[in-house]
């Protein structure tokens, strides 16, 4: 079974406006983190935000914010006032910590997000 | 800002080669890691590296593979006897210390094309 699903292959978004990438995961482990990266066109992976289990607040960070919601095990991205610079593959990942010693991060398969001007 | 450096950037090899893919973390991080990309699909988890030894290994990371920090500084990734298939992008990533809330800094990665 999945462990991260990103159930939009690709999103287009108009400059200025919000948009949200949908990522849904799946763990028996009580206690995992969640993480957003970036990937330009120039591949490198670069960290947006991050979400543990235990927060009671949703992660902001600058234009990102994650929308946590345990209980539906979803946790999507929102980045609001789309710039061109966000056109980018979009990846969730999680971390799980008792079922995973070695602290590797399983990833989803990527939402392409294109901003139009 | 410390980054994780990888290298070539990009290399060409012929199949049944061995290839090196070199790393630098971070350094004073102590969690390394090997990822892999093939083209167009998500990234996947081949192996990480504590304490001078391998923690865990995904089903992918098979004998053709090994990992090794040899002087403490550099991190390689070895591909004793390459395959088509194993074209992909590999990152390399570190992290400073366990934990849930610390994330991965990943390289620009090195993409491999066997011929």
């Amino acid at each position: 079974a999945q462990k991260i699903t990103q159930t939009q292959p690709g999103m287009f978004v108009q400059e200025k406006e919000a948009v949200t990438l949908d990522c849904t995961y799946d763990t028996s482990d009580p206690s995992y983190g969640l993480f957003w990266y970036k990937q330009p066109s120039s591949g490198e992976m670069i960290f947006l935000i991050y979400q543990g289990s235990y927060d009671q607040q949703n992660a902001t960070e600058g234009r990102y914010s994650l929308n946590f919601q345990k209980a539906r095990k979803s946790a999507n991205l929102v980045i609001s006032a789309s710039q061109l610079g966000d056109s980018a593959m979009y990846f969730c990942a999680m971390r799980e910590l008792i079922y995973n010693q070695g602290g590797k991060l399983i990833f989803g398969q990527g939402t392409e997000l294109s901003v139009k001007p | 800002e410390p980054e994780v450096t990888q290298t070539p950037s990009h290399q060409v090899t012929q199949m049944g080669q061995e290839v090196i893919l070199r790393c630098v973390p971070i350094s004073n991080h102590l969690y390394f890691y090997w990822y892999r990309q093939i083209l167009g699909q998500k990234v996947e988890f081949l192996v990480s590296f504590y304490n001078n030894e391998i923690s865990e290994k995904s089903e992918i990371f098979d004998d053709q593979f090994s990992v090794e920090r040899p002087d403490g500084s550099n991190f390689t990734l070895k591909i004793r006897s390459t395959k088509l298939e194993d074209s992909a992008m590999y990152f390399c990533a570190s992290r400073p210390r366990q934990g849930l809330v610390t994330e991965a800094f990943f390289g620009q990665g090195t993409r491999l094309t066997v011929v």
